[in-house]
Order: C-alpha cells, then structure tokens, then sequence
C-alpha cells in the first residue's frame, strides 16, 4: 500500500518559513493536500492540488509537489500557526495521510 | 453554513457492534462524496470509508477487512458507518468529511465535522 512519510516535528522562530515535507513515492504523479489541526479541534483543508488555497486561507501558505516530496511552505510563521499538519493523496482508490508533522513557533 | 454532526460513539466490547451517523447541512448532499476518516489521541489521521455521491462507488481501507459498511440516506441528508466486530484498535476519533470536487471522487477533502469518539474496551 502507498505510503506518506512526514517529519515528526518542525520548529520555526516567529515571522520566519516554515517548511515542512511529505515524501511518497512519485508523489509529483499525484496531487497533494494539507490539513492543520489544531489541538482538540477538527483538520481545517489549507491547501489542495499543490498548491491552490481555499478562501479564507491566508496567504502565508503556500504548496509545491514534484519528484517524491511535497512541501507545504509557511512564510512569515505566526503564533496561531503552531499545530499538527496532515499531508494527503490518493493512490489506488484509497485516501492516504501522511503520519503529521508538529509545528511549534518558538 | 456547511455543516457535518457525527453521533452515535460510545464504549463497546470487543467483538461488539456500533452503529454512527452523520447529519449533513448546508449543502447538496445529492453531489458529494462523503468519508469517514479516524484518529487515535496523539496520533495521525487515518482514512477509513468513502461512499459516491450518487452510491454507485464504495471504496474501504484494507484494514475494515469487510467488517464496516458505509451507507448513506438521501431523504434524511445522513451518512452512516455501521461497524462490526469491532477490535481494541479500532479505537479513535471517528470523524465525517466531505469530499472537495462536486460529483468527485477521493482528490481532497474540504469540510471536516467534530469528531465522535468510540472505545472499543472490556
């Protein structure tokens, strides 16, 4: 079965970039989203196909995916952005999460 | 406002039956693709069910090992999962969400409800 594969955690210092990665074999093939979820609440989509944002979400961040690794790119990291954030595809009939990346703004 | 209610979690013993639902608003439900994706505390999210919006398509993670069946009501805007013969690792969040693409399959999902919780526990 197709894999996500995330870093545990990131830490970032306020107003600096955030880069956290999902790696999956010839994930570029397929399109890529990102989930944040914040403790005790439900995921919130930021970005789907890539790279598009859903309105409402800031401009901050943005998305890339090509060869095995799609990054999810927080510019100017604020403090309300401290969470987990969830990589997703979907392979073979099947919707698959990355295992989440913790991000702490310190 | 588009919105998702999951209910019916609860403690059962192993072996046991559970029955959740979920209550759609806000949206055509006739058009999209709903899930069901879980989450054990602490961990990741992990993708359990998809039914089509027109039902003609079903798809399960290979670990439901044909124990859960998804269905969903088009009079009462509601999806189910009823869930048999249940194991101590089925216990999580069991969250409803809908798929992103009008009349899609699978690509993003962009609605999450609050989760409801089931223990699967002697």
């Amino acid at each position: 079965s197709y894999e996500l594969t995330q870093p545990p955690s990131v830490s970032v210092s306020p107003g600096q970039t955030a880069n956290i990665t999902c790696s999956g074999d010839n994930l570029g093939d397929k399109y890529a989203s990102w989930y944040q979820q914040r403790p005790g609440q439900s995921p919130v989509l930021v970005i789907y196909q890539d790279n598009t944002r859903p309105s409402g979400i800031p401009e901050r961040f943005s998305g890339s995916n090509s060869g095995n690794t799609a990054t999810l790119t927080i510019s100017g990291t604020q403090a309300i952005d401290e969470a987990d954030y969830h990589c997703q595809a979907w392979d073979s009939s099947t919707v698959v999460f990355g295992g989440g990346t913790s991000l702490t703004v310190l | 406002e588009v919105q998702l209610v999951a209910s019916g979690g609860g403690v059962v013993q192993p072996g046991g039956s559970l029955r959740l639902s979920c209550a759609a608003s806000g949206f055509t439900f006739n058009d999209y693709t709903l899930h069901w994706v879980r989450q054990v505390p602490g961990k990741g999210l992990e993708w359990v069910a998809l039914m089509s919006w027109d039902t003609d398509t079903t798809y399960y993670a290979d670990f439901v090992e044909g124990r859960f069946i998804i269905s969903r009501d088009y009079r009462g805007n509601s999806l189910y999962l009823q869930m048999n013969s249940l194991r101590r690792e089925d216990t999580a969040l069991y969250f409803c969400a809908r798929d992103g693409r009008l009349r899609g399959i699978g690509d993003y999902i962009d609605v999450w409800g609050k989760g409801t919780p089931v223990t699967v526990s002697s």
